[in-house]
């Protein structure tokens, strides 16, 4: 069974970092890309970036490019997702996630999420 | 970047009901589409892939269709589980974007 392992809700003051994992069991991370999607308090979902593993290669969207930066540990099989420059605007929850929809085996497979909350 | 309008951005209907979501992309997505079902404090689940087919051990009263700009997302003889947002994405280009959402409630 597939099961990406999201690490616990943050508190975080404006200006400061949080980095936030996403252990993934059962499904080689160097196989798929890792995706980070957000959802403001209420409000839909916001795809943040993807990370290759096997590589290290990132696509952001564009509001994110200095916001977010995507690593991958693939002898862990963990992915990672750091915030920087906290505002109260990035108070959200952060969901990683996997899928592949194109032939074969489709999948789609999401973490529990994690919550970030930026407050002084 | 690929916009994706989603509507109604609310719907309310009856048990039994036939319910439409609709999604229209800015430019041609190709199929490349997916539905989502989400719960409150739950993780978005996969309803369809590629506009119109249905993932694995989802009701086949869901279905997808569309091509080119313009997709849609219908559930037929509505259950109480089916309340839910449900969201649209492309992954035909990136940035991957998703619809506003849909909040379906029962009548």
């Amino acid at each position: 069974e597939v099961q990406l392992q999201q690490s616990g809700a943050e508190l975080g003051k404006p200006g400061t970092s949080v980095k936030l994992s996403c252990k993934v069991s059962g499904y080689n991370i160097r196989n798929t890309y890792m995706h980070w999607v957000n959802q403001r308090p209420g409000k839909g979902l916001e795809w943040i970036g993807r990370i290759d593993p096997a590589n290290g290669n990132t696509i952001y969207a564009e509001k994110f490019k200095s916001k977010a930066t995507l690593t991958a540990d693939t002898s862990s099989n963990t992915a990672y997702m750091q915030l920087s420059q906290l505002k109260s605007d990035d108070t959200a929850i952060y969901f990683c996630a996997m899928w592949y929809y194109y032939s074969g085996d489709r999948f789609a497979y999401w973490g529990q999420g994690t919550l970030v909350t930026v407050s002084s | 970047d690929i916009q994706m309008t989603q509507s109604p951005a609310s719907l309310s209907a009856s048990l039994g009901e036939t319910v439409t979501i609709e999604c229209r992309a800015s430019e041609d997505i190709y199929n490349g589409l997916a539905w989502y079902q989400q719960k409150p404090g739950k993780s978005p689940q996969l309803l369809i892939y590629n506009a119109n087919s249905l993932h694995t051990g989802v009701p086949s009263r869901f279905s997808g269709s569309g091509s080119g700009t313009q997709y849609s997302l219908k559930i037929n003889s509505l259950q109480s589980e089916d309340v839910a947002s449900y969201f649209c994405q492309q992954y035909y280009n990136y940035p991957n974007t998703f619809g506003a959402g849909t909040k379906l409630e029962l009548k």
